[in-house]
């Protein structure tokens, strides 16, 4: 069966400071992958989407960045946190011909 | 553009009656709806999706949901609920024109069951 890691499950980074979150799909080959932020606990935003190994879609202008090194491996990144960073990160994906999103359990992050 | 609309921030129920949580669409062909929930600091979960067919969709969790295309509603309901159904409950559409990556969210309508 298929399995969406997230890691870590908590952070809390200074203003400032890098940033990397790691996504990993287990049990699937080829998937879509997706970065959304839920923040204040509601409405979620597409941050980045991915179709394939190296192909990067960005939604939203911001200081983050994504990249997919491996077919099942999503990174978000950032090489200097804002304040309004914080939130909850989620990683999700589909398979090819999927219709609906799979998510993972999420990172919450702290900026302070 | 697409978009979704969860008119109500929260929904209180009594456990033991029906409960309906309500969802809007707006796309420029035909849609892909879905509803998810979410319990606290968790990721989202599939409940139910309309494609095709069926205009009544049954669900996890008892879980049922109606298309209706000419108010363009995808209402969520339950004829029971109960106190571990109190979540937050989000609504999505997809163009079927569109790709993968063109999923709208709702901001999500928080149910509370009141034993």
């Amino acid at each position: 069966s298929q399995t969406i890691h997230q890691w870590p499950a908590t952070l809390v980074q200074p203003v400032g400071s890098p940033l990397s979150l790691e996504c990993t799909v287990e049990g699937t080959s080829n998937p879509n992958l997706y970065w959304y932020r839920q923040a204040a606990g509601r409405g979620l935003q597409l941050l980045f989407y991915s179709v394939g190994i190296g192909q990067i879609s960005s939604e939203v202008p911001q200081n983050l960045s994504a990249s997919r090194p491996q077919d099942r491996q999503f990174i978000l990144s950032s090489k200097k946190l804002l304040l309004s960073d914080s939130g909850f990160y989620l990683c999700a994906w589909t398979g090819e011909g999927g219709s609906w999103q799979y998510f993972g359990p999420g990172t919450r992050l702290t900026v302070t | 553009a697409q978009s979704v609309a969860q008119p109500e921030d929260q929904v209180n129920v009594a456990e033991g009656n029906p409960l309906t949580v309500k969802c809007t669409y707006s796309v420029s062909g035909n849609p892909y709806l879905f509803w998810y929930v979410q319990y606290p600091n968790r990721g989202l979960q599939f409940l139910l999706k309309y494609i095709t067919g069926d205009n009544l969709v049954k669900g996890s969790y008892g879980f049922e949901a109606e298309f209706n295309k000419s108010q363009t509603s995808f209402h969520l309901k339950k004829p029971s609920a109960l106190v571990s159904d109190s979540a937050l409950y989000f609504c999505a559409v997809r163009d079927r024109a569109g790709g993968y990556q063109k999923v709208t969210f709702g901001i999500g309508t928080k149910l509370q069951v009141i034993p």
